[in-house]
Formats: structure tokens, C-alpha cells, sequence
């Protein structure tokens, strides 16, 4: 399964803090995905990396990938209580599927 | 564009009775998945669909379980006799294709089964 598994399963810092949440796989990938999930919501995608590619930015968020280690990381700078919310990471071939998250939070 | 549309939001039902959920797609995409949260077990997919053409339903925790796809714009996941350990949050998801990946996902069904 390329499920993936994040690291560390909770967080909690201060807001303006960055935040560093890892992921580890154990299959070939084509592309992975971070994506984040509020209380009582729906998953909202955040960012995608392709395999070839080996960092990636999307205003506050960057997401590096290593394939040969197979992980990923997702760095958030400068959080905000807005941020908090849990986030998974799906390594993607064909289908994705997802690990427990790693919940966030950033406190005011 | 409204996004992933599932219905109901939310479903109380008593053992043994039968669920129906209800999911429309974004349009134009063409693949569409079935997932199950729990505190328990996460985030399960369930079953996908590419072309309304059920392509995995390995996740699909037993027989009582069935997912269709009539059309591009709608997919039920029915659930005949329900059980309590299937009270869940249910979403579904859809995306241009398997090869994009990238998933939009619904508000979800939270079912409860008493």
C-alpha cells in the first residue's frame, strides 16, 4: 500500500511558530499531496509535488520530497490560529489513500 | 462551481435498516471516490470509480456494502442492513482523473446507526 504515514501525530505551537509535519510511504509514487482537514469538514487540498520535482512552494507552505528516502515533509511559516486543523499526506498512484494525519495546533 | 455535493449531511437510523448515501461530482471529472473516517481507523477508501467504471472496491468492508454509478453526475453507497460499527463519517471525492490525483472532497455524510 502507498499509504502514508505522518510524523509527528500532534503539534502544538505558538502562532508565528513554523510548524514541520513529516511523511513516510513505502511504494513508487507518481505524485504526493498534502492536504488539510478542519474540525467537522471535508478534506481541502493543499499542494501537490511530482515525483521528479524535489521542493515545492505555495505561499506559506513548502513541501520537499525524497524519493529514494521516500518522505516528505510540509513546512507551514509563520502559522496562525487559522491553521489549525489536521494534515495528511497522500503519496499517489492511481488511487490515494491516507494515514492518521498529524494534528495541528497553533495557539493565539 | 459548487464543488462535491453529498447528501444527507446527516443520518440517525436504527440496526438493520438500509442507508443511502448520495454524492453529485464536480463536473468534468471523471473518477470518484468513496471514503470512511472513524476515530478508529481514519480515513479508508472504500471503493473509486474512473468513467463511472467501478475500478477498486477492495476497501469495501463486507457484502452489506454496495456503491454505484449510474452517471458522471451521481454515485450512491448504500448500506443494507446498517450496523452500529458502521457509524462513520462518509465522504466522497472526485478528480479529473487517476493520473491527476488531486481530490476534492464533500462536506461527507455523518452516519450514525443506533
Amino acid at each position: 500500500s502507498q499509504q502514508g504515514e505522518e510524523d509527528p501525530q500532534a503539534l502544538s505551537i505558538q502562532e508565528g511558530e513554523n510548524a514541520t509535519m513529516n511523511c513516510s510511504y513505502k511504494t513508487s509514487i507518481n505524485n504526493l499531496q498534502w492536504y488539510r482537514q478542519n474540525s467537522g469538514r471535508g478534506l481541502v487540498h493543499l499542494i501537490l509535488i511530482r515525483s521528479n520535482e524535489r521542493e515545492k512552494h505555495s505561499g506559506r507552505l513548502r513541501v520537499t520530497l525524497d524519493t529514494s528516502k521516500k518522505s516528505s515533509s510540509l513546512l507551514i511559516t509563520a502559522s496562525r490560529a487559522a491553521d489549525t486543523a489536521s494534515y495528511f499526506c497522500a503519496p499517489h498512484a492511481g488511487k490515494s489513500t491516507f494515514g492518521d494525519g498529524t494534528t495541528l495546533t497553533v495557539k493565539p | 462551481d459548487a464543488g462535491v455535493i453529498q447528501s444527507p449531511r446527516h443520518e440517525v437510523t436504527e440496526m438493520g435498516q438500509e442507508v443511502t448515501l448520495r454524492c453529485k461530482p464536480i463536473s468534468g471529472h471523471n473518477s470518484l471516490f468513496w471514503y470512511r473516517q472513524t476515530m478508529m481507523r481514519g480515513l479508508e477508501l472504500l471503493i473509486y470509480f474512473n468513467n463511472n467504471v467501478p475500478i477498486d472496491d477492495s476497501g469495501m468492508p463486507e457484502d452489506r456494502f454496495s456503491a454505484k454509478m449510474p452517471n458522471a453526475s451521481f454515485s450512491t453507497l448504500k448500506i443494507q442492513p446498517s450496523e452500529p460499527r458502521d457509524s462513520a463519517v462518509y465522504f466522497c471525492a472526485s478528480s479529473l482523473g487517476e493520473s491527476t490525483g488531486e481530490l476534492f472532497f464533500g462536506e461527507g455524510s455523518r452516519l450514525t446507526v443506533l
